[in-house]
């Protein structure tokens, strides 16, 4: 299985500024995700984060609000944006190693906005 | 497009006793399926997967799910229950010929065993 790292693993932001969550895969995968879990809830998918050009966002996420980047097959970042008290989540990476269907998780990034 | 859902936001089970968490799932082509666990401030860890050929699928920690395509249902079941296996579960479909690896998870559902 892929081991995924994230950082930071946790933080504490003021409300209108903006963090970057980075996620570091320890071999080559051919898709990447983001997700959100929302306090009590579920997991949405974000985006795709596609190698070499722009992210894919799935219904109700905007690249402004949520900018992604992936250089290459073994990295990618995710900003939150302006981010405001409703964005307080744990935002999670994921990555489907060798094109299985099986995805593999970070820990995740929880984040507080005050 | 694709929807999972778990009948049972919370589940309470005796140490020992059998566990069993429902989920049911729309695909409009032939489902991967999946069942995640995750503990308390932890990511996301997979039990058990189906994709194709044996419909009763074995994974870690003893725990098994059965296909039943004429059910559009993959119930998670586990013969005894371990302090240890408190948790959130989920359950989750792909639709791989369409839409690859873009995973939607049902809401969960939280086991809580008893001694």
């Amino acid at each position: 299985s892929a081991v995924i790292s994230q950082k930071p693993s946790r933080d504490i932001c003021q409300r209108g500024t903006s963090l970057t969550i980075q996620c570091q895969v320890d071999s080559q995968v051919t898709m990447m995700f983001w997700y959100r879990q929302q306090p009590g809830q579920s997991l949405t998918l974000i985006a795709t984060a596609n190698q070499g050009s722009e992210a894919t966002y799935e219904s109700g996420f905007v690249i402004d609000k949520f900018p992604i980047s992936r250089p290459n097959l073994t990295f990618s970042t995710l900003t939150v944006s302006n981010m405001s008290p409703e964005d307080s989540s744990i935002y999670l990476c994921s990555a489907d190693r060798a094109n299985t269907g099986e995805l593999f998780f970070g820990e995740g990034s929880r984040l507080t906005v005050l | 497009a694709q929807s999972v859902t778990q009948l049972g936001s919370h589940v309470s089970v005796s140490e020992g006793a059998l566990v069993l968490l429902r989920c049911n799932y729309s695909s409009s082509v032939p489902p991967y399926l999946f069942w995640y666990v995750q503990y308390p401030n932890q990511g996301l860890q997979l039990l058990l997967k189906y994709t194709t050929g044996a419909t009763l699928v074995k994974g870690i920690n003893g725990f098994e799910a059965e296909f039943k395509k004429s059910e559009t249902s993959f119930h998670l079941t586990k013969p005894s229950a371990h302090m240890s296996d408190a948790a959130e579960y989920f359950c989750a479909v792909s639709e791989r010929e369409t839409s690859g690896s873009r995973l939607t998870f049902g809401e969960g559902t939280q086991l809580t065993v008893n001694p």
